[in-house]
């Protein structure tokens, strides 16, 4: 099974609303990445987890909080977002941090903040 | 940090024709990555060439890495309809240990 999947596919929240995005892979994989993505832009990394720790946090805001429950799930927390935070966001995984090869991603959620 | 800067950003060509898309990248790079998107959907992994090779083929894709000029192409030969989709290059830098991609190469393929 090679496959990243994300929940939901489409998210619409308020700026007070409290929403989390949801990942999962079961490929075994001990890295897992969120990126952003704007329209037409490449992805922008956001955080890196490694073996279930945050590895990386690319000066993200405090308002996107991300959670490693366990090394298949991937969480974002999302909370006082802002109209400009609408946008793909994107998970990957891959299989571990200090050997960056082929990351796996998953479809996307949408975002649109209000 | 490391980004790929692709050229062109958008490419229209016809059935059949081969389209060629650049990279070229600022510092010392471990490996450099290639990934499609289709509209609005996940990143798709093509092909990774390593900083020691300088040629690598995969089906219809050839991805060719000259790092003394820091750049890298990718041909589609015999392209499809189903090859329109946005193109990245993502080249991994010594330095850092997540990838950093580059601006996109839009290609519409027209049947």
């Amino acid at each position: 099974d090679t496959e990243v999947t994300q929940t939901p596919k489409h998210l619409v929240m308020g700026m007070t609303n409290k929403k989390s995005l949801k990942c999962e892979q079961h490929m075994g994989h001990r890295a897992m990445y969120w990126y952003k993505q704007k329209a037409k832009k490449p992805p922008e990394l956001m955080f890196v987890y490694s073996y279930e720790k945050l590895s990386i946090n690319e000066s993200v805001p405090s308002r996107f909080s991300p959670e490693c429950p366990n090394s298949s799930l991937l969480n974002l927390h999302l909370h006082a977002l802002q109209p400009e935070d609408s946008a793909l966001y994107l998970c990957a995984s891959s299989q571990a941090q200090n050997r960056v090869d082929t990351q796996y991603f998953g479809p996307g959620t949408r975002l649109t903040v209000l | 940090s490391q980004q790929g800067e692709e050229d062109p950003q958008a490419l229209s060509i016809q059935e059949g024709e081969n389209a060629t898309m650049n990279c070229s990248y600022k510092t010392s790079i471990n490996n450099l990555q290639w990934y499609r998107q289709n509209s609005g959907r996940g990143l798709v992994h093509l092909i990774l060439i390593r900083s020691n090779e300088r040629e690598k083929h995969s089906g219809r894709l050839r991805v060719t890495l000259d790092t003394s000029k820091k750049s890298s192409s990718l041909l589609i030969t015999a392209s499809r309809a189903a090859d329109t989709a946005s193109y990245f290059c993502a080249p991994l830098d010594t330095g850092r240990r997540a990838l950093t991609f580059g601006s996109g190469t839009r290609l519409q393929v027209q049947p």
